[in-house]
């Protein structure tokens, strides 16, 4: 079955580290999105991706970073920089960069601080 | 910039009972509009979305919502709910023109009372 996988399911960040979530789909979408989720506030933007090799900030992308080497994978590292990582991170794809397409997410990582 | 307002953060319901979730969009140019649905420690689903055409649009689980250009508005209904249909509900909005971004809701969590 196609879809997105997001690992791990939860992650615990010490004190000046940085950790890395994973987001892998299989497909075949050209765009992914990192969404953060907190208590009320519905998603927020963290980075998005058209095309391989490319990728842009959104909302609230300070403190975190993305790389796009491949079109199956769309990790993102929270650093250190990041003073309030606690949240629910979510991947997400879409088949084009056309916004009447619909986005596939992955079941997110739950981060917390040690 | 488009916005979405989600009017109720709760709603609870009795089981079999109908059931209305309010979402109003602000945006100065076409939108397309999308429902999601999200199930605990899970990414969210997409239940309906409306692009262009009737404004009435069914989507999945019985769930059905409508667009009102007037009211700027697209309610989302069940005419009788099940005690599985407890979960948090996004409404989303992405303008048809100039961008490549989906604003989603605060969020409005459903919960089925048996």
């Amino acid at each position: 079955d196609g879809g997105i996988t997001q690992s791990p399911k939860y992650l615990f960040r010490k004190e000046g580290q940085n950790v890395t979530l994973s987001c892998e789909q299989n497909l075949n979408h050209d765009a992914m999105y990192w969404y953060r989720q907190d208590p009320g506030q519905g998603l927020r933007l963290i980075y998005y991706s058209q095309i391989v090799n490319d990728f842009q900030k959104g909302d609230i992308a300070e403190g975190y970073s993305v790389s796009r080497e491949k079109k199956e994978s769309f990790p993102l590292t929270v650093t250190s920089a990041q003073k309030n990582p606690t949240a629910f991170y979510l991947c997400a794809s879409s088949i084009a960069t056309g916004v009447n397409q619909p986005q596939h997410f992955g079941d997110g990582t739950r981060l917390s601080i040690l | 910039a488009q916005s979405v307002t989600q009017l109720d953060s709760q709603v609870p319901v009795f089981e079999e009972a109908p059931v209305e979730l309010r979402c109003n969009y602000s945006s100065s140019v076409s939108v397309y509009l999308f429902w999601y649905v999200q199930y605990p420690n899970q990414g969210l689903q997409l239940l309906l979305k409306y692009l262009s055409g009737s404004t009435l649009v069914k989507g999945i689980n019985g769930f059905e919502a409508e667009f009102n250009k007037s009211q700027t508005s697209f309610h989302l209904r069940k005419p009788s709910v099940h005690i599985s249909d407890t979960a948090e509900y996004f409404c989303a909005v992405s303008e048809t023109a100039g961008g490549f971004k989906t604003i989603f809701g605060a969020g409005t969590r459903l919960f089925v009372k048996a």
